[in-house]
């Protein structure tokens, strides 16, 4: 099956550092991917989409950066806040609304 | 704007049994779709429906299934409960039919099977 692999399941930072979590996908059809950050007890947040005419998007504190030579995105957060400590995602589309998603990376911000 | 609407929040039900779950997308969105999310597995891919049709399946067994009603909202229902049927229950709502757009998820349902 698809899969989105994720290099890292577990990353920690200091409070205050750059944050990067990277993401491996597998089907080169894919044109759209999300990164979803999910916190204990809740469902997947949105975070930042990215489609695959762009090799980097921008949001609040957050970049995404695709490479589709080697299938690989990245999610930088900057500046990495306490709030930030959570599973992140990312996802790639199939057909219809229909994604695939990694196995998740926890990131925990040391204070 | 509301967000994602799922219900019951937590469900223990008995093998054997059956469970519906039911989700309200955002108002305007007509893409619904249903993941499983696991320890071991992640989220997986169940089903979506869009305008009251299902248009993507997941690899899971006929006991799970889902309908769309005309004013969006989706129900899921798992036949003959499994103990590893046990997971959260995750809802996404999208709302356009013919590109990718954003999905947002609901809060999930936490089903046990006993």
């Amino acid at each position: 099956g698809e899969s989105v692999g994720l290099h890292l399941p577990t990353l920690s930072v200091q409070e205050g550092d750059n944050s990067i979590i990277n993401c491996a996908y597998s089907n080169s059809a894919s044109d759209y991917f999300i990164w979803y950050k999910q916190e204990s007890g809740k469902g997947p947040q949105f975070i930042i989409d990215i489609r695959s005419n762009m090799d980097k998007r921008q949001g609040q504190r957050v970049t995404v950066l695709l490479n589709k030579t080697v299938k690989h995105l990245s999610l930088q957060i900057a500046a990495t806040q306490p709030g930030d400590s959570a599973v992140y995602f990312c996802a790639g589309n199939l057909t219809g609304n229909q994604f695939y998603f990694g196995t998740g990376t926890s990131l925990t911000v040391i204070p | 704007k509301a967000g994602v609407t799922q219900t019951p929040r937590y469900l223990i039900k008995t093998r054997g049994q059956q469970v519906t779950l039911s989700c309200s997308p955002i108002s305007g969105h007509r893409s619904v779709s249903w993941y499983q999310q696991t320890p071991g597995q992640g989220l997986q891919f169940l089903f979506e429906y869009f305008s009251e049709t299902q248009r993507n399946k997941g690899n899971f067994p006929g006991r799970f299934s889902g309908r769309q009603f005309s004013n969006s909202r989706s129900e899921m229902n798992v036949s003959t409960l499994e103990l590893g049927d046990s997971a959260l229950y995750l809802c996404a709502s999208s709302g356009s039919g013919t590109e990718n757009t954003e999905a947002f998820f609901g809060q999930g349902t936490r089903l046990t099977v006993v």
